[in-house]
């Protein structure tokens, strides 16, 4: 019973450098969701998705892109890093909207 | 705006002590509320939830929390706290929001 899987646990960036953030749960639900981490500001949303092929933005979208071609994935890609996304980004997933979410273990990215 | 909130930064209790750790939300309907706990270099793990019905709500690790409408409060509650119980405590609402988080500390 995996969950909800994030890959990779630690990144290190340089400005300007794209990358992704792995997103994978195995509980076929149909919500997903990024959120960032950051000291004394609590989770903030990024993008989400509510099924296979239908994204949107949250609170704080600006700099990030994703894709759901799939109920299991949903990748976050940074498009050209910056320090200020420097945080620890959680993936998580939830039968429905509203409903409870299981979050993944976390990826800590440093953009230098 | 909608909102929610958690006053209390950090927060230090003794081991054996009790703890209510305060979440308020300002939305135009009841919204579903939880509370989520982070241990150190962990995701968050799912406390407990209020959907409706019972104001009070119990949850995992002997936590409990109660709604109360007339305040727009959703409080965490523990009669004997354990150093195990050392962690980021989050409330959060159906839409997706959360407070800033409140961390617990446990003294010996």
């Amino acid at each position: 019973n995996a969950g909800v899987t994030q890959t990779p646990k630690f990144q290190v960036l340089k400005t300007g450098q794209s990358m992704t953030l792995q997103c994978a749960q195995d509980m076929n639900h149909e919500y997903m969701s990024w959120y960032r981490q950051d000291p004394g500001m609590g989770l903030r949303l990024i993008h989400y998705s509510v099924g296979a092929g239908i994204t949107d933005q949250g609170e704080v979208p600006n700099g990030y892109n994703v894709s759901r071609s799939t109920t299991e994935d949903f990748p976050l890609r940074l498009l050209s890093a910056a320090p200020s996304q420097t945080s620890v980004y959680f993936c998580a997933s939830s039968p429905s909207l509203g409903n409870i979410q299981y979050f993944g273990a976390g990826t800590r990215l440093s953009v230098l | 705006a909608q909102s929610v909130t958690q006053p209390d930064i950090h927060i230090t209790v003794s081991e054996g002590a009790s703890l209510e750790l305060r979440c308020n939300y300002s939305y135009g309907a009841t919204p579903y509320l939880f509370w989520y706990v982070q241990s150190p270099g962990q995701g968050l793990q799912l406390l407990l939830k209020y959907f409706s019905g019972d104001t009070l709500v119990q949850g995992i690790k002997g936590f409990e929390a109660e709604f109360k409408r007339s305040q727009s409060s959703f409080n965490l509650r523990k009669p004997s706290v354990h150093w195990s119980d050392a962690a980021e405590y989050f409330c959060a609402v159906n839409d997706m929001r959360f407070g800033a988080g409140t961390r617990l500390t446990v003294k010996p």
